[in-house]
């Protein structure tokens, strides 16, 4: 699995986008990125995830640059309940997650 | 869709002892993966299963360590001889596919070695 390279901290305040980037330098062409976020006191939650191409869905929008060094992950409103620790993880099977410290997001009100 | 449950959701137990944890995975996933969880880091890979088959161990799992999925469906993840060590977060997840890290994570279940 590729190693990832995240800020420890940000904060955002509410109702603003939260941009969180992630360096993935040693991504290899067929591994994936993934984002889970976790909450405190509750599991990992699933977020997004993309090869090359940027990916949107409901929670979120994942931007991959072109040479697949680096991501992003874009809350586009941030709420309160988006305060939480969010992992960035570079992989290519269906074999355990390799988590590292994350980042932990304040939303400030 | 109700999601991965695990029970129990706490469990203090004394130094020596075994403990048992199980988890219910969501309804027709076929992949189960355990992790342990200590305070301040980031989930850690313990064990995976396809359907009743386990795949894949960490080093981490220790051979007082054993994991079942009987039937493929629940799973048990048992502790013998409980160290204080061994005090964490044990968080269970499923995943639908077989070659993504899409996992579907329960609440997990705390574990307190006295």
């Amino acid at each position: 699995d590729a190693k990832t390279t995240q800020p420890p901290s940000m904060d955002c305040a509410e109702g603003r986008a939260a941009n969180l980037p992630c360096n993935h330098s040693t991504i290899s062409g067929n591994e994936y990125v993934y984002w889970y976020r976790q909450i405190h006191s509750q599991g990992p939650q699933y977020i997004i995830h993309g090869l090359k191409n940027n990916e949107t869905n409901e929670m979120a929008s994942l931007i991959i640059t072109e040479d697949r060094k680096s991501s992003t992950l874009i809350l586009p409103h941030a709420t309160l309940r988006d305060t939480a620790v969010y992992y960035c993880l570079g992989g290519g099977g269906a074999d355990g997650l390799t988590f590292g410290k994350g980042t932990h997001l304040i939303i400030q009100p | 869709d109700t999601g991965v449950s695990q029970n129990p959701r706490h469990k203090i137990t004394k130094r020596g002892q075994n403990v048992t944890f199980r988890c219910d995975p969501i309804s027709e996933h076929n992949r189960l993966y355990w992790y342990r969880q200590t305070l301040g880091q980031g989930p850690e890979f313990l064990t995976y299963f396809q359907n009743e088959a386990q795949l894949e161990k960490s080093r981490l799992l220790s051979d007082r360590f054993s994991a079942e999925r009987p039937k493929g469906s629940f799973s048990t993840l048992e502790i013998q001889r409980t160290e204080q060590g061994d005090s964490a977060m044990y968080l269970c997840a499923s995943s639908p596919k077989d070659w993504t890290y899409e996992q579907y994570f329960g609440p997990g279940t705390r574990l307190t070695v006295t």
